[in-house]
């Protein structure tokens, strides 16, 4: 069974970073891209950039770039999303999905992360 | 960026309407339109991908349908479990977009 494990909620000050964390199992890991996704109350769903578990080759929207850093650790399975100079912006659920046959057929459980001094 | 524009943003419907939710892409996506359902507190789930392709052990209530920039989502009997907010995604091109959900509800 796929899964996907997301690290769990976080409360940041402005200007700090936060590293955010998918832990996977049940699939080959390499063989995968992973995406990260942005979800703020009444706006679109946002996706944020991927990363391929084989070669931690990435592709980001262009929105985020110089805010979300996406990397990998095969060893142990774990996408991971670095968030910077964090403001009241960033302030959101993130999810972390798999880009499967088609994008997005499973996703992480989302966590919250809220930015405030 | 591709813009998808989601209609209706809310919807009320009974017990076994058949109810559809629609998706405009701001140019041709050639069928590369994702549906999802989100229940309130969970992550999405996969329905549909690829315009008309029920993801496996989604229930056959649903299907999709749809060409170029329109497309729709129908469930042919509403049921009460189905009472979540739905989104469409369209990866033709990137950056991937959704469309702004539309929130369904029972009557």
């Amino acid at each position: 069974e796929v899964q996907l494990q997301q690290s769990g909620a976080e409360l940041v000050k402005p200007g700090a970073s936060v590293k955010l964390s998918c832990k996977t199992s049940g699939y080959t890991f390499s063989n995968y891209y992973m995406s990260w996704l942005k979800q703020m109350p009444g706006q679109n769903i946002e996706w944020i950039g991927n990363i391929y578990g084989g070669n931690g080759g990435t592709g980001y929207n262009q929105k985020f770039k110089g805010k979300a850093t996406l990397t990998v650790d095969k060893s142990s399975s774990t996408a991971y999303m670095d968030l910077s100079s964090l403001t009241s912006e960033d302030s959101a659920v993130y999810f972390c999905a798999r880009m499967g046959m088609t994008p997005f057929d499973y996703w992480g459980q989302g966590v919250m992360v809220t930015v405030s001094s | 960026d591709i813009q998808m524009t989601q209609s209706p943003s809310f919807l009320s419907a009974s017990v076994g309407d058949r109810v559809t939710i629609n998706c405009k892409a701001s140019q041709n996506i050639n069928k590369y339109l994702n549906w999802y359902q989100q229940k309130l507190g969970e992550a999405p789930k996969l329905l549909i991908y690829n315009t008309n392709n029920l993801q496996t052990g989604i229930p056959s209530r649903f299907s999709g349908s749809g060409s170029g920039t329109d497309y729709t989502l129908t469930i042919s009997s509403l049921q009460p479990e189905d009472v979540a907010t739905y989104f469409c995604l369209q990866h033709s091109s990137r950056p991937l977009t959704f469309g702004s959900g539309t929130k369904l509800e029972i009557k």
